[in-house]
């Protein structure tokens, strides 16, 4: 079945930077776009990023352009989120999930926990 | 990047229907059939309710529909039962190269 397990959160002081991880299994990893959702404790779903099933094309939500980046190894079945410049208002669950197919965003990982604080 | 408008909360007793609206612009919700709707109970991820406005997965229930017009998309829940209790998103995508999810609804079964 298809699994997402991210990784790589963690308590990170305002203006440092981290590096996620998603790991996937149960499906053909290299034909499907991934993307980042994150969620801040107790508010709602914010888009983050995608990367192209080839890892060409990548896209950002504004609020993370020009901090974050994402990339994807298909050798590795992993996708990466580099989060650097860290804000308190970055504090947040960060989702790995797959899209099916256009805007279809129908496997989610269980998110990892980014806290920034000093 | 502001989110889709949604109510941030409904409610309703078990059997009746209730609906959810999510408003967006040109931008998103008013220039693309590509609205879906999410689901999310306390602790978990989200599932995808409904795709493409108005198509329901394989495996979710007919009772949630969706509908759009201009540029307000709509969750319709109808025979409410009291494991729909759970928080609702709408997502869009936006020109020219992203995606936004509305603030969420909280839906309380009475």
């Amino acid at each position: 079945q298809v699994q997402l397990v991210e990784s790589g959160g963690g308590v990170v002081q305002p203006g440092r930077s981290l590096r996620l991880s998603c790991a996937a299994s149960g499906f053909t990893f290299n034909s499907y776009s991934i993307h980042w959702v994150r969620q801040a404790p107790g508010k709602g779903l914010e888009w983050v990023a995608v990367v192209s099933f080839d890892g060409n094309t990548k896209y950002y939500a504004d609020s993370v352009r020009g901090r974050f980046t994402i990339s994807r190894d298909n050798s590795k079945n992993t996708v990466y989120l580099e989060v650097s410049s860290l804000r308190t208002e970055d504090r947040a669950v960060y989702y790995c999930v797959r899209e099916l197919q256009f805007g279809y965003f129908d496997s989610w990982g269980q998110g990892t926990l980014v806290t920034v604080s000093s | 990047q502001s989110a889709l408008t949604q109510p941030a909360s409904v409610s309703g007793s078990p059997g009746q229907s209730i609906t959810i609206s999510c408003t967006g612009t040109t931008r998103d919700v008013g220039s693309y059939n590509s609205v879906f709707w999410y689901q999310q109970h306390p602790g978990k991820a989200p599932k995808l309710m409904i795709y493409d406005v108005n198509n329901r997965p394989s495996g979710v229930s007919n009772r949630f529909s969706g509908s759009k017009s201009g540029n307000t998309a709509s969750l319709t829940i109808s025979g409410l039962q009291a494991e729909d209790e759970a928080d609702y998103y709408c997502c869009s995508y936006r020109r020219p190269d992203s995606w936004v999810f509305g603030g969420g609804t909280k839906l309380t079964v009475l």
